[in-house]
Order: C-alpha cells, then structure tokens, then sequence
C-alpha cells in the first residue's frame, strides 16, 4: 500500500529565506507525486506534479521539488519565500494502477516579515 | 461549471441527525472523490466513482456513511446518525480521467455536529 509522510506538522521562516518542505512516501510500484497548496479558507490547489521525465518540476510561482527514487522523497523547495506563500502544503502519491491520491498529514508554512 | 461546487458551504447539525452534502463537478470529468479533512489529520480518502464502474468505498469510515452519483454527474454524500466524531471538513473533487491529470477541489463542506 501507498503512504505519504510529512515530517513537519509547521515550518516558520522569515520573509525572503529559503524554504523546504519534506515529503516522503511508501510505494513498492512506480508512483505519481503531487503537492496540492491549501490557503486560508480555500480549497486545495494543484501546485505541481511528477509524472514522469525529468526528475525536477517547478511551479509557476517559484517553487520545485525533485523526485528521489533512491530516498522515496519529493520534498518542496523554494529559494525566497513571500508572506502570500503562507498556507498548508500537502503532499500526494497516486500510481498507474490506482486513480486514488493519498495525502500526508500536511505542512503549515507560516512567512513573517 | 467552472469549478468543483459544494453546498453546502457550512452545515451544523445535532447528534443523530442525517446530512446530506452535495458535490457538482467539472462538467465531463469522468472521476469525483470525497476526501474528509480532520484537523491534524490531513485528507483521507472516503470514497471514488469513475465513470460507469462500480464505486471504490473503501474508505468509507463506517456503514452509516454512504454516496451516491447520478447519471455520472452529480454526487451526493449521506452521513445517517450522525456522531460528534464525523464533525470535519468534507471535500469533493473531481478528475478528467485519473490522478495523473491532479483532481480539482471544492471549496468543501464543514460539518459540525453538536
């Protein structure tokens, strides 16, 4: 079976600091890796995907992950946080033979000025 | 429509009661999902329907929890005798054809039962 860990419950920074956000998971098949973004009162969002190819994708609003099949890991990173990137970050493991999407626990990230 | 509609937004209920939560979603997507989100729980995945095939349930937390899907559009979310432990956050979402295309969520339902 499939599973996602999420190690940090909450993640604070400052304004402008780099920031990363771990994810890993449990899968004895090939796997898809999403991280899906929650803001203050709004549903999920779809922030990036890993499919296949190239191990690294990017968002459009400057975050990227990178897909280790050695450490089964998919964490978030983003080199310069804004305080609009404070929200929960989830992330998913889905895989060719099951259309289901299993969620870790989440990462509150909180950016003060 | 344009997005993933739930309603409603916000449902307090007492404990006993049957609810019924409502879950519209992108026309022609093919797969819609309900996840409930607990605080410090994350989402966990309640039930799946895909097309015409029979609906994966096996995440449904007990037998007083139950969905139905008609005409493989609409989808409604039955919760009878409802206990203070089902309070939670209920979220649909729904999918072109499968996990691969990422789902798209409503805004969810948030069931307090008192």
């Amino acid at each position: 079976a499939q599973s996602v860990t999420q190690l940090d419950s909450q993640v604070p920074v400052f304004e402008e600091a780099p920031v990363e956000l771990r994810c890993n998971y449990s899968s004895s098949v090939s796997v898809y890796l999403f991280w899906y973004v929650q803001y203050p009162n709004q549903g999920l969002q779809l922030l990036l995907k890993y499919l296949s190819g190239s191990t690294l994708v990017e968002s459009i609003n400057g975050f990227e992950a990178e897909f280790n099949k050695s450490q089964t890991s998919f964490h978030l990173r983003k080199p310069s946080v804004h305080i609009s990137d404070t929200a929960e970050y989830f992330c998913a493991v889905s895989g060719p033979d099951t259309d289901k999407l299993i969620f870790g626990t989440g990462t509150r990230l909180q950016v003060f000025p | 429509g344009a997005g993933v509609s739930q309603s409603p937004s916000n449902k307090v209920t007492e404990k006993g009661k049957d609810v019924e939560l409502r879950c519209d979603p992108i026309s022609g997507h093919t797969a819609l999902y309900w996840y409930r989100q607990s605080l410090g729980q994350g989402l966990e995945f309640l039930i799946y329907f895909q097309g015409n095939s029979a609906p994966d349930k096996s995440g449904l937390p007990s037998d007083r929890f139950s969905a139905e899907r008609t005409g493989g559009s609409v989808s409604t979310l039955t919760i009878q005798r409802t206990q203070q432990e089902d309070s939670a956050v209920y979220l649909c979402a729904s999918s072109s054809f499968d996990s691969a295309y990422g789902y798209t969520f409503g805004s969810g339902t948030r069931l307090t039962v008192v």
